[in-house]
């Protein structure tokens, strides 16, 4: 069983759109939690971290419920440069990411 | 200046050669790893180094060597390259005393083994 694993979409939706999406994560260890977002091909970048209580960056929520592992992203009011692949990311210690494969996100005009 | 670059940015190298792709930083981290990224497959460690003497094997390292010259200098070498390790690879780096779960990620290394 994977670590983590992620719907891998693509979720097509048109500008103004909201868009969610889970992943799930296997060990419950798991110290922390991210969402990375990858433009096409291009590197990785930390667009932020989930914390219990849940958070908000601008138009992003970011979601965790330990006792079903499971976190989640929202985006509201979707821009056309929100457009990328969205890696869920957990933490099992202080140095080890495991990287889930990916939900690919596609704005569309 | 990008704080991370990485090269070669694109190789083509035919089964059997031996491959270095290099990896330097000017963020000041002492940590740094390699990764590779295949379609449908989250990124996947190779090795990661904590310091210059701290060098430790990550899920997949086997077919592969790293060599950490100096802090700002991760290399990874490929000894005998496969087809199988045509992939996509990144090298980061992290600071633990700062955001110690951020890692900051190269442009990668696109490699084509024929």
């Amino acid at each position: 069983r994977k670590e983590v694993e992620q719907d891998p979409g693509p979720f097509n939706v048109p500008e103004g759109a909201t868009v969610a999406f889970n992943c799930t994560y296997s060990n419950s260890a798991s110290q922390s939690f991210f969402w990375y977002r990858q433009d096409c091909r291009k590197e990785p970048k930390l667009l932020m971290s989930v914390y219990s209580s849940g958070n908000e960056d601008g138009r992003f929520t970011a979601q965790l419920n330990r006792a079903s592992q499971y976190i989640s992203l929202l985006i509201r009011d979707s821009k056309l440069s929100d457009s990328a692949t969205y890696l869920c990311v957990v933490n099992l210690n202080d140095y080890k990411l495991s990287f889930g494969a990916g939900t690919t996100v596609t704005v569309r005009a | 200046d990008a704080d991370v670059t990485q090269t070669p940015r694109n190789r083509i190298t035919k089964t059997g050669k031996r491959i270095m792709l290099e990896c330097s930083q000017t963020k000041g981290h002492d940590r740094m790893y390699w990764y590779r990224q295949d379609p449908g497959l989250g990124l996947r460690l190779i090795y990661y180094s904590f310091d210059v003497k701290d060098i430790n094997k990550g899920e997949i390292s086997d077919g592969y060597s790293v060599s950490r010259q100096a802090q700002a200098k991760f290399s990874l070498s490929l000894e005998s390259a496969i087809p199988n390790q045509t992939a996509l690879y990144f090298c980061a780096t992290s600071d633990p005393g700062q955001r110690p779960y951020e890692q900051y990620f190269g442009p990668g290394t696109r490699l084509t083994v024929t």
